[in-house]
């Protein structure tokens, strides 16, 4: 089966660097996102790796490694904002190619 | 540029029945994919659509349907209505064929009640 991994929940305190695991097993690989999605909001794109290797953008940074099947969204200097949840998406291959998406990771940044 | 719209954002209704959901999405974009969200299951892939096609569908039974118009906009349909079909109902444009791109676009959701 295809299957995503990360943690259910993160405790971390503003100011600080928080780093979010996602462990992957698809029927081929396309891709992988990072969302972020606050309480009774739409997920937001974050990030996007198809090739292994660190993505800067801001206070984010995404990890890949296709390999090991894994990756790792890192967030710097914690804001009370950032308090949401974190989803991890792999985009498939074949034909019936789709974003397979892990359960998400709650993050609390607390002060 | 205005982003992906979804009416109406909260419903309520009776088993039994059923419901129509709309998804506008952004202005140039020929992808739309449906997802159900739910505490314990995460985001489920219902179904996509591009330009009128539907090109892809996850595990759902076929009491989810859904269309596309020569517009773009898409509707969902779910019929016969169970109370484990409670969820959030997502829906994310995107410009990719057959697939999503590198970035989709979602929509605030319609938050669907069944009681």
């Amino acid at each position: 089966g295809q299957n995503i991994d990360q943690p259910t929940e993160m405790t971390a305190t503003e100011g600080a660097i928080v780093q979010i695991n996602c462990t992957y097993q698809t029927s081929g690989f396309n891709g992988l996102f990072w969302y972020q999605q606050h309480a009774g909001e739409a997920p937001t794109f974050l990030s996007y790796n198809v090739l292994d290797g660190l993505e800067e953008k801001g206070r984010f940074s995404s990890f890949l490694s296709r390999s090991k099947g894994y990756s790792y969204l890192l967030l710097k200097e914690l804001q009370m904002k950032d308090s949401a949840s974190y989803l991890c998406a792999v985009l498939n291959a074949g034909n019936n190619r789709k974003l397979i998406w892990g359960l998400g990771t709650s993050l609390a940044v607390n002060p | 540029k205005a982003g992906v719209t979804q009416t109406p954002r909260y419903l309520i209704k009776t088993r039994g029945q059923q419901v129509t959901l709309s998804c506008s999405p952004i202005s140039g974009h020929r992808s739309v994919s449906w997802y159900q969200q739910t505490p314990g299951q995460g985001l489920q892939f219902l179904f996509e659509y591009f330009s009128e096609t539907q090109r892809n569908k996850g595990n759902f039974p076929g009491r989810f349907s859904g269309r596309q118009f020569s517009n773009s906009r898409s509707e969902m349909n779910v019929s016969t209505l169970e109370l484990g079909d409670s969820a959030l109902y997502l829906c994310a444009s995107g410009t990719g064929t057959g697939g999503m791109g590198t970035e989709a676009f979602f929509g605030q959701g319609t938050r669907l009640t069944v009681v």
